[in-house]
């Protein structure tokens, strides 16, 4: 149990382009669901909190509006990297919490994300 | 603000031997500590999670301690085999629901 997908796994596109990544939990209902980034040898780096039904909370220094986070339902969230340039290039996680708070936090495979 | 460290960036054993991958952290007002897998441009796995009440947790071949006192973490690797050849993450749960991540220890498992 407890199964996280993201979709796509990877993704290529231009620049100037606006690129959608899913994040569903399979056979859980998440109440909250998080957003990382991971740059080659860096940490993964929390990019900003989702509850379901509510705006996200965005992490200093990233910017709103460039990455769109919508958690319509229980089991999906979408990060949508808007007008995307080559330096969003990123490896994109996200993870799901049933509960949110301190509650294990269930990750997703991974979106790898190209701008060219 | 947390810091997390995790020592050695990268491990190279034979395979066989048992090994320690070491975590430390600058906060110790925690709520648990994750240590995660993380193989080339996949996702992360979940191997152990020790609640901040706890000491250690064991799962087959791995053992995770936490002595929040003095901050540190560590993972026990048993009878190591190739295909645990990967990133190993820890990762600090706190407040306001966040996981403050380590940047990882390389370990490579020579057959």
């Amino acid at each position: 149990g407890a199964v996280v997908s993201q979709h796509p796994s990877r993704v290529i596109c231009k620049s100037g382009t606006s690129v959608k990544i899913e994040c569903r939990s399979l056979d859980f209902q998440a109440t909250t669901m998080f957003w990382y980034r991971q740059f080659p040898k860096k940490s993964l780096m929390l990019m900003a909190t989702s509850n379901e039904g509510s705006k996200a909370t965005y992490e200093q220094g990233v910017e709103k509006d460039k990455f769109l986070i919508n958690h319509a339902s229980l089991t999906l969230s979408t990060l949508t990297v808007t007008s995307a340039h080559p330096e969003d290039s990123s490896f994109y996680i996200c993870s799901a919490s049933r509960e949110g708070g301190t509650d294990t936090q269930y990750f997703g495979p991974g979106t790898r994300l190209t701008v060219l | 603000k947390q810091e997390v460290t995790q020592i050695p960036a990268a491990l190279s054993v034979p395979e066989g031997e048992n090994l320690v991958l070491n975590c430390s952290f600058t906060d110790s007002a925690i709520y648990n500590l994750q240590w995660f897998r993380q193989d080339p441009g996949k996702g992360l796995t979940s191997l152990l999670l020790i609640q901040s009440s706890q000491r250690e947790q064991t799962s087959g071949r791995l053992n995770a301690s936490l002595d929040k006192s003095s901050g540190r973490s560590t993972l026990y690797i048993a009878a190591s085999q190739p295909g645990d050849s990967a990133t190993y993450l820890c990762a600090l749960g706190a407040g306001s629901y966040q996981l403050t991540f380590g940047k990882g220890t390389k370990l490579s498992v020579i057959p």
